[in-house]
């Protein structure tokens, strides 16, 4: 079946320093992929996506690059703020299935 | 205009309560979800709505009863809950209902079974 695999946190940095936080797939098909951030308080808001293999995403300089050899997706941000302290959730959908899977969910923190 | 709305922000009721969620967007959406989250887990799918059809239900228990009385309004009846059932319920929508679709979610309803 389809599913995604994250690392586990809390992720804890400072400021400015380069984030990583890995995502790998298993999916039959050919999966969209999809970064979600969940500030404090709030729902999820989309952060990236990626539709096919080499596809990079990329926003608020957050980036990711859909990598088919890999089945991975890892989220990276070469300088982060505090402001970027929020509940990142990797996730994918499979054409024909109306539901999109979500990984567990990694907690970052980013201390001043 | 890309934004969902819920409303209540929170919401604390009895377990022998009836109350509603309400959720709603204009972004011309055709389907809409509700979603339970648990602290710190993710989203749990509950229900799908697709052209204003019920078209996926989580198996989850009659105390939760959806509605979708026109393709931007979306409601979540609660009746009888149970403590476990406190969680933050999120709705959001889609263009198609497609999984490759990006889902715009609301801010969430608090809820607090007591």
């Amino acid at each position: 079946g389809n599913s995604v695999t994250q690392m586990e946190g809390p992720v804890t940095l400072s400021e400015e320093a380069f984030l990583t936080i890995n995502c790998t797939y298993t999916a039959t098909g050919y999966p969209s992929l999809f970064w979600y951030v969940q500030y404090p308080g709030e729902g999820l808001q989309l952060l990236l996506k990626a539709t096919k293999a080499d596809d990079k995403g990329s926003n608020k300089g957050f980036e990711a690059t859909y990598r088919k050899e890999t089945t991975s997706f890892h989220l990276e941000k070469g300088s982060v703020q505090v402001s970027d302290s929020a509940v990142y959730f990797c996730a994918l959908g499979v054409n024909r299935d109306d539901k999109i899977i979500f990984g567990k969910g990694t907690r970052l923190h980013i201390l001043p | 205009d890309t934004e969902v709305t819920q409303t209540p922000k929170h919401l604390v009721m009895g377990m022998t309560n009836k109350k509603s969620l309400k959720c709603e967007q204009h972004m011309g959406h055709r389907a809409m979800y509700w979603y339970k989250q648990k602290a710190k887990k993710p989203p749990e799918l509950m229900f799908v709505y697709s052209y204003e059809k019920l078209s996926i239900n989580e198996s989850v228990p009659s105390r939760f009863s959806p509605e979708c009385p026109n393709s931007s309004l979306l409601n979540l009846h609660l009746h009888a809950l149970q403590p476990e059932d406190s969680a933050l319920y999120l709705c959001a929508s889609s263009l198609r209902g497609e999984s490759t679709d990006t889902q715009y979610f609301g801010p969430g309803t608090r809820l607090t079974v007591l």
